[in-house]
C-alpha cells in the first residue's frame, strides 16, 4: 500500500522568510496530492492540492511542486506570517477513491 | 464550499460504554465518507471507508466489531465506538468525498475515563 514520508517534523522560520516542506510517496498509482493545515484542536483544512498531470501550482503565497519520476512533492510558503504557524500534513491518493494516506506532519513555527 | 459537520465536538464517556459520533455533509451528498483517528501529536490514520447503503471497509488492524460504521443516507455516516476503553481516547475526524477531493469535518475529541 501507499506510504508517505514527510520532512522535516518541525520547522522554525523568521517572519517573512520562506518555508519548505517535502514529502515522498511510494505508490506510483497515486495521482492526487493535497496539503492540509491543522490548527490545535481542529480538523485539517485544505490549503492547496496538485494532480499528477501538473508539475507546479501556486496560490498567492503558497505553491506546490510535484516530481512524478522521483515520487516527491513539496509545499512552499513564502513571506511567512505568524498565523501560518500550525501543523501541515501532506497526503497522497488516487483520484478515483480520494482515500488519503497522510504524511507524519510538520509543525511550523513562524517567529515574529 | 462543501461543509462537513461532526457531532459532538467533544465527548467524555466511562470505560465500557459506547459512544456514537455523527458526520454530516451539510450542502452536498456523499456516497463515500472516510473515518480517521488522530492521537496527540501524530498524523491522521485512516480507519475505514464508509459507503452509503453497504458495509464499511476497514483498514488493516482496525476492529470492525469495535468501531461500528453506518452510512444510512447520502449525508450522514456514524461511527460508534463500542465498549470504549481509555486507549480509544483520540481525535476522530471524518471526511466526505466529492468529485474533486475530500472535505474534512472539524473532528470529535473522545475521552474515555
Amino acid at each position: 500500500g501507499e506510504n508517505v514520508e514527510q520532512h522535516p517534523s518541525t520547522l522554525s522560520v523568521q517572519e517573512g522568510d520562506s518555508a519548505v516542506i517535502k514529502c515522498t510517496y511510494s505508490d506510483s498509482a497515486s495521482n492526487y496530492f493535497p496539503w492540509y493545515k491543522q490548527e490545535l484542536g481542529k480538523g485539517p483544512q485544505l490549503i492547496i492540492d496538485i494532480r499528477s498531470n501538473v508539475g507546479e501550482k501556486k496560490d498567492q503565497r503558497i505553491a506546490v511542486t510535484l516530481n512524478k519520476t522521483a515520487k516527491h512533492f513539496s509545499l512552499h510558503i513564502t513571506e511567512t506570517q505568524p498565523e501560518d504557524s500550525a501543523v501541515y500534513f501532506c497526503a497522497a491518493s488516487d483520484v478515483g477513491t480520494y482515500k488519503y494516506i497522510f504524511g507524519t506532519g510538520t509543525r511550523l513555527k513562524v517567529l515574529a | 464550499g462543501a461543509v462537513v459537520s461532526q457531532h459532538p465536538s467533544r465527548v467524555i464517556c466511562k470505560s465500557g460504554t459506547s459512544v456514537k459520533i455523527e458526520c454530516r455533509s451539510l450542502d452536498f451528498q456523499a456516497t463515500t465518507m472516510f473515518w480517521y483517528r488522530q492521537f496527540p501529536k501524530q498524523s491522521l490514520m485512516l480507519m475505514a471507508t464508509s459507503n452509503e447503503g453497504s458495509k464499511a471497509t476497514y483498514e488493516q488492524g482496525v476492529e470492525k466489531d469495535k468501531f461500528l460504521i453506518n452510512h444510512a443516507s447520502l449525508t450522514l455516516s456514524t461511527l460508534t465506538v463500542t465498549s470504549a476503553h481509555p486507549e480509544d481516547s483520540s481525535f476522530y475526524i471524518c471526511s466526505a468525498r466529492v468529485t474533486s477531493g475530500g472535505y474534512f469535518g472539524p473532528g470529535t475529541r473522545l475521552t474515555v475515563t
